[in-house]
């Protein structure tokens, strides 16, 4: 049963340019979370995705944005990147209405 | 916006000994799950809480959900080096939305 994958595991950009991240959720999972989860802190939620739609968003700005599939899988696309912006990214599937979030190992995301 | 604190920050333990560690709200939460986070990996889910008051255990792990759904609680007994890492609590709803992290509890456990 493979569980949540992400890619790629490691991107280095530079300030101004545009990054787009991958997930796969965990097989029968259809809800999928994005958190950024800055060095020595917690995973903090950007956005839920759940039949196609974003459902629920955290205090994000609008560079950042995403897209399910109709296969539930999602990207997270992030425009005008800031030296800020710096983190390992995580995504998390679960059920719908289901409380427990499967994460994958993340993608680490460097700005320069 | 919602804050969770953790608390000890750090915590330097004797292999075999007990660990207890705790989450703090200002903010009522409906669900609180508990975390274990590997260098270079994603959380991994250990235990969930549904309840108020409700004491859930997952092997040597037992977590509480406190009555004031403002805290909660963690137990490791018996210590071994493979319980190092990062323990996170996350509060949410009811209907896996809006969940917050606190900021973790890094565990080291010295042979």
């Amino acid at each position: 049963d493979a569980g949540v994958t992400q890619s790629p595991t490691h991107l280095i950009k530079t300030r101004g340019q545009q990054v787009t991240l991958r997930c796969s959720p965990k097989s029968g999972h259809d809800t999928v979370s994005w958190y950024q989860q800055a060095l020595g802190q917690g995973p903090q939620f950007i956005f839920q995705y759940y039949e196609e739609e974003e459902r629920q968003r955290g205090n994000f700005p609008d560079r950042f944005s995403g897209h399910q599939f109709p296969n539930y899988s999602s990207e997270l696309n992030v425009n005008a990147l800031l030296l800020g912006d710096s983190a390992l990214y995580l995504c998390a599937s679960s059920l719908e209405l289901r409380n427990e979030q499967f994460f994958g190992p993340g993608t680490r995301l460097t700005v320069l | 916006g919602q804050q969770l604190n953790q608390s000890p920050q750090s915590m330097f333990i004797q292999e075999g000994e007990d660990v207890s560690m705790n989450c703090t709200s200002s903010s009522i939460f409906n669900t609180w799950l508990w975390y274990k986070q590997d260098p270079g990996e994603g959380p991994v889910l250990l235990i969930a809480l549904y309840k108020a008051g409700e004491l859930t255990s997952n092997g040597r792990l037992t977590a509480q959900f406190g009555i004031t759904r403002k805290d909660s609680f963690l137990n490791i007994s018996a210590s071994i080096p493979s319980d190092v890492g990062i323990y996170f609590c996350a509060g949410g709803d009811n209907y896996g939305q809006n969940f917050v992290f606190g900021p973790g509890t890094r565990l080291s456990v010295l042979p």
